[in-house]
């Protein structure tokens, strides 16, 4: 079974500092990865989708990277902002249009 | 452009009772599911859909029921509330498009089961 696990799970940083987020998996027959990101009593926002022959994917300040043979990916955000404050969940499907399987997510905060 | 749209945000209900959370998207994907989110459990798949008329069961089905008529909706009834059941509730939708199947999230269910 297919199980996805996010450390840390709590992490505050002060305002522009880099940091690494971390998503580890047990089953490297993924299709794609995906990091999105929760804000308090919101829905989830998709910030980043690896598929599985990529190595990593870039969005402004976002760069996510996939290590699928050892089960690994990390979500790095460059000049941390206070408005980066939110939990980002990592999630991966085994099939195209799969069922995504959740982290239970990493809690950012970012100190002005 | 809406996206997902589930109603309603909030609801309370008593040990028994049961209800229909609802579930629109106007993107036209075909794929569709409910997820529900429990403090240190993560999001877990309750049922999904790969199209009008398919449905199969996810992680935790017990307790709900689905269907898909219309490629639109996909509402998740609860046939009989337990307090076990109260949970924050997802809905969402994707296509495989060439970056991906990209899923699309509502802003969620909030119920509580007295």
């Amino acid at each position: 079974k297919q199980e996805v696990t996010q450390i840390p799970a709590a992490l505050s940083v002060p305002e522009g500092e880099n940091l690494v987020l971390n998503c580890s998996f047990t089953d490297s027959a993924i299709y794609n990865l995906q990091w999105f990101r929760q804000d308090p009593g919101k829905g989830l926002t998709s910030l980043l989708l690896i598929q599985s022959s990529q190595r990593e994917q870039t969005s402004g300040r976002l760069n996510a990277s996939l290590d699928k043979s050892s089960g690994r990916s990390t979500l790095y955000i460059a000049a941390s902002q206070p408005g980066d404050s939110a939990t980002y969940l990592c999630a991966v499907s085994r099939e195209s249009q799969g069922n995504l399987i959740f982290g239970k997510g990493t809690k950012l905060s970012v100190k002005p | 452009n809406a996206g997902v749209t589930q109603t309603p945000k909030f609801q309370v209900l008593k040990t028994g009772q049961s209800m229909t959370l609802q579930c629109a998207q106007d993107m036209n994907h075909e794929y569709m599911s409910w997820y529900r989110q429990d403090p240190g459990m993560g999001l877990r798949l309750i049922h999904y859909s790969v199209g009008a008329g398919i449905t199969d069961q996810g992680e935790v089905p017990n307790g709900y029921n689905v269907s898909r008529s219309t490629t639109e909706d996909f509402p998740l009834r609860l046939l009989s509330a337990a307090p076990s059941q109260t949970s924050v509730y997802f809905c969402a939708s994707s296509y495989s498009g060439p970056l991906g199947n990209i899923q699309y999230f509502g802003a969620g269910t909030r119920l509580s089961v007295l």
